[in-house]
């Protein structure tokens, strides 16, 4: 069954620094999602991305993140200068249509910490 | 930032027994009811899509309902067997692509 990646599974990284996350989606959803969950916290909801641009975004992406589609497989989340309140689960996401119906699915995220 | 509530937090039952919990979000600008089952350390799994008032939906043990014009969905799971221990997150979708979550339901079924 065709499922989302995540790579790295855990990120360590010191405060100041850029990280990438890295995700695959299912191969044939156009529609793409980052969401985070900082430790004890809900599953916040960051960006959703069409097309090759962004359709929303929270108030927490602000200009310190952004996201890619590089090469037609892979979606990243860049953080430019991380914080340690950065430090989170980070979760893609992915869907076939823009359906309110549409099943997501989730990969099984990349554990970032900030020192 | 919208609100949207689980309850209870927590949950702990005997094999066997039957159970439900609760998602209740706000009743204006509604798209849909998502609901997740999450085991620890792997990708929540999608259980249900709710559209419409009234709707229910089942597969296997696991049922849901679903109410609108009130802000709420019910999930229940018949007869818990303890591979239903997982946490049941509710999301709520309140554009065509912001979702906003619950806390989440965390069950332990006993054997």
């Amino acid at each position: 069954e065709p499922e989302v990646t995540q790579t790295p599974s855990h990120q360590v990284t010191q405060m100041g620094q850029e990280v990438i996350l890295r995700c695959v989606p299912i191969s044939n959803h156009l529609y793409f999602y980052w969401y985070r969950q900082i430790l004890g916290q809900k599953v916040e909801f960051l960006v959703s991305f069409y097309n090759n641009e962004i359709s929303e975004k929270s108030e927490i992406f602000d200009d310190q993140f952004s996201v890619e589609r590089p090469d037609g497989s892979n979606f990243t989340l860049k953080i430019r200068s991380t914080k340690l309140e950065d430090s989170a689960m980070y979760f893609c996401a992915s869907k076939l249509r823009e359906s309110a119906g549409e099943t997501q699915y989730f990969g099984p995220g990349t554990r970032l910490l900030v020192l | 930032i919208l609100n949207v509530e689980q309850s209870p937090q927590s949950l702990h039952v005997q094999e066997g027994d039957s159970t439900n919990f609760t998602c209740s979000f706000p009743s204006s600008n509604f798209y849909a009811l998502h609901w997740y089952r999450w085991e620890t350390a792997k990708s929540p799994e999608a259980l249900f899509v709710m559209t419409l008032n009234g709707d229910e939906k089942k597969k296997g043990r696991i049922s849901a309902t679903l109410n609108t014009k009130e802000g709420y969905s019910y999930l229940y799971i018949k007869g818990s067997q303890p591979e239903d221990s997982a946490t049941y997150l509710c999301a709520f979708l309140y554009t065509g692509n912001q979702f906003y979550f619950g806390t989440g339901t965390s069950l332990t079924v006993i054997p």
